[in-house]
């Protein structure tokens, strides 16, 4: 079965530092796998996402994720935060010739102080 | 491109009432999925549709669940006999391309609470 972790429900950074968020999949398959952020009263919009081509991923607002098969691992990070990076942020991981269904983690809170 | 639409935002509702929410796909998206997420948690698989027919429903989506596509445009989900624990928000989303591969595209959710 596939699954997903993500370490920390909670993150806190300064603005400017760098973020990063950790999400660790299990697969028996190659999988693709994605993060999605979520603001406030919103629905999740897609930073970037992973599908077997070049393992260092780059998204928008910044962000950017590395596959790494030997550590089963997807970690989220953008070098300097803003304020505006303040949301809930979900890794998810779908499978190949599946029905496309997503499994996601139970989602990082990200704030970010002045 | 107006993005996926759901109705309503916010439907509070009393035990045992039945409730009926809307999805609006993007328009040229054959792809639709109902997600629910719960306080604290990420979304959750309910059930996946490809044009008009429904290929998986999870084990979440109780007998009280259903869910429809007529035509392979808009999607509903009703929910019958409502309980406390249905209390969430149903996101839908919709896409189109490769299986597995594809970008979900998620519309703002319906927040229903059941007093």
């Amino acid at each position: 079965a596939q699954s997903v972790t993500q370490l920390g429900s909670h993150v806190s950074v300064s603005e400017g530092a760098l973020v990063l968020l950790r999400c660790n999949y299990s697969s028996s398959v190659p999988p693709y796998l994605f993060w999605y952020v979520q603001y406030p009263n919103q629905g999740l919009q897609l930073l970037l996402k992973y599908t077997s081509a070049a393992t260092l991923v780059k998204g928008i607002n910044g962000f950017e994720a590395e596959f790494k098969k030997s550590e089963t691992s997807f970690h989220l990070t953008k070098p300097s935060a803003h304020m505006r990076d303040a949301a809930e942020y979900f890794c998810a991981v779908g499978l190949p010739y599946n029905t496309d269904k997503l499994i996601f983690g139970t989602g990082t809170r990200l704030q970010v102080f002045p | 491109d107006t993005g996926v639409s759901q109705d309503p935002r916010h439907k509070i509702t009393k035990r045992g009432q039945n409730v009926t929410f809307r999805c609006d796909p993007i328009s040229e998206h054959n792809r639709l999925y109902w997600y629910r997420q719960t306080l604290g948690q990420g979304p959750e698989f309910l059930t996946y549709f490809q044009n008009e027919a429904q290929l998986e429903k999870s084990r979440l989506l109780s007998d009280r669940f259903s869910a429809e596509r007529p035509k392979g445009s808009f999607s509903t989900l009703e929910i019958q006999r409502t309980e406390q624990g249905d209390s969430a928000m149903y996101l839908c989303a919709s896409s189109v391309g490769l299986a597995g591969a594809n970008e979900q595209y998620f519309g703002p959710g319906t927040r229903l609470t059941v007093t």
